[in-house]
């Protein structure tokens, strides 16, 4: 039982390259999220996935796209990466909404 | 939408001694609320949660404590262990997501 995984765990992108970052989880959660934190900061929500199905936007989605694939697994794709989205991005999930919430180990991700 | 404020950014306790984290919270319609300590290069870990319901609920070593009224958020452990040095965050969900406070550094003094 692996709880969340997040793929890759570093990457270092130049402005204006896309990449998809995944995230899985085997606990046949029904929600699943996207949060970045930056430094000294806590986490703040970009996306979310309250059901297979559906999306919704968090606090800060600009510049971000998600894909709910299927119940196990939820992608955030940069398009047009920017220097400002050098962060750590954190997957987690829940059996539902405003349930305990798990996270995967994170991805450091550096935009130069 | 809800804002959570912080009341330290830093807390230095003795080992053995209690620790008392506290959080502030904006939104009264906020309904769950969950804390949870983060380890340096990892993901957040859950420690204990609470419903609008209820005031207190006790974990293993660890208390929070609801004060709806003044919107304020407690987390207490008690005799502080070297390995509860970690940022500490509490989280509200208004809605589907949660809103974390920016976090409380631990420090746990020999």
């Amino acid at each position: 039982n692996a709880g969340v995984t997040q793929t890759p765990k570093f990457q270092v992108l130049k402005t204006g390259q896309s990449m998809t970052l995944q995230c899985a989880q085997d606990m046949n959660h029904n929600s699943m999220y996207w949060y970045r934190q930056d430094p000294g900061m806590g986490l703040r929500l970009i996306y979310y996935s309250a059901s297979e199905g559906t999306t919704d936007k968090g606090e800060v989605p600009n510049g971000y796209n998600v894909s709910r694939l299927n119940k196990r697994e939820f992608s955030l794709r940069l398009e047009s990466a920017a220097p400002s989205q050098t962060s750590v991005y954190f997957c987690a999930s829940s059996e539902a909404p405003r349930y305990e919430q798990y996270f995967g180990p994170g991805t450091r991700l550096t935009v130069t | 939408g809800e804002s959570v404020g912080l009341h330290l950014p830093t807390l230095s306790v003795q080992e053995g001694d209690n620790s008392i984290i506290n959080c502030a919270y904006s939104n009264s319609a906020s309904d769950y609320f969950i804390w949870y300590k983060q380890e340096s290069g990892k993901g957040p870990q859950f420690i204990i949660d609470i419903r609008s319901n209820m005031d207190k609920r006790q974990g293993q070593r660890v208390t929070v404590l609801l004060n709806k009224t003044v919107k304020h958020l407690s987390l207490q452990i008690a005799a502080t262990q070297p390995g509860d040095s970690a940022v500490y965050f509490c989280a509200v969900s208004p809605a589907d997501g949660l809103t974390f406070g920016k976090g409380t550094h631990l420090i746990i003094q020999p």
